[in-house]
């Protein structure tokens, strides 16, 4: 089992809906979180770091639960430059990063 | 001029070769990463280093080697490569916060 789990997807949406893609890791020591997002054939770029309290970015909301070990990344009012993989990063307790596997986004007119 | 490039972006080689891929960054970052990527799998870390004399395995280091040859520079070695390390190889650095990535480097192995 990884580390770090995601829904492959893909998920296809139409503009201006909202999706919503959840994450779940199993190293409770874990100590930052984050979501990346990769355009095909192109390297990964950080979307938004995740907060303990939850944490917005414009139409982007990040949400964190220790508890259950859980991360989710919500989009509001879709576009179709969202079009991408999403990819959940959990940073160890050394700076050790490590990647879900992603979860394909389809926004389609 | 990209903050991190890697060398070669596109690889061809045959199994049993020895693959070397270079990574150097501008940002001035002591913390460098290698990761590949397959369908499916995402991202899995190979190799970290967070200064010139450290060394860290990942989650799939077996068949890998590095060399941090300065703060700028972190290399991957591939000393006899086997067609199943057919990937997508990227350089990251890191600021203690964000993971900054190269344009990856495509290599296979026949």
């Amino acid at each position: 089992r990884k580390e770090v789990e995601q829904d492959p997807g893909p998920f296809n949406v139409p503009e201006g809906a909202t999706v919503a893609f959840n994450c779940t890791y199993s190293n409770s020591a874990s100590q930052s979180f984050f979501w990346y997002r990769q355009d095909c054939r192109k390297e990964p770029k950080l979307l938004m770091s995740v907060y303990s309290s939850g944490n917005e970015d414009g139409r982007f909301t990040a949400q964190l639960n220790r508890a259950s070990q859980y991360i989710s990344l919500l989009i509001r009012d879709s576009k179709l430059s969202d079009s991408a993989t999403y990819l959940c990063v959990v940073n160890r307790n050394n700076n050790d990063m490590r990647f879900g596997a992603g979860t394909r986004l389809t926004v389609k007119p | 001029d990209a903050d991190v490039t890697q060398t070669p972006r596109n690889r061809i080689t045959k199994t049993g070769k020895r693959i070397m891929l270079e990574c150097s960054q501008t940002k001035g970052h002591d913390r460098m990463y290698w990761y590949r990527q397959d369908p499916g799998l995402g991202l899995q870390l190979i190799y970290y280093s967070f200064d010139v004399k450290d060394i860290n395995k990942g989650e799939i280091s077996d068949g890998y080697s590095v060399s941090r040859q300065a703060q700028a520079k972190f290399s991957l070695s591939l000393e006899s490569a086997i067609p199943n390390q057919t990937a997508l190889y990227f350089c990251a650095t890191s600021d203690n916060r964000e993971l900054f990535f190269g344009e990856g480097s495509r290599l296979t192995v026949l």
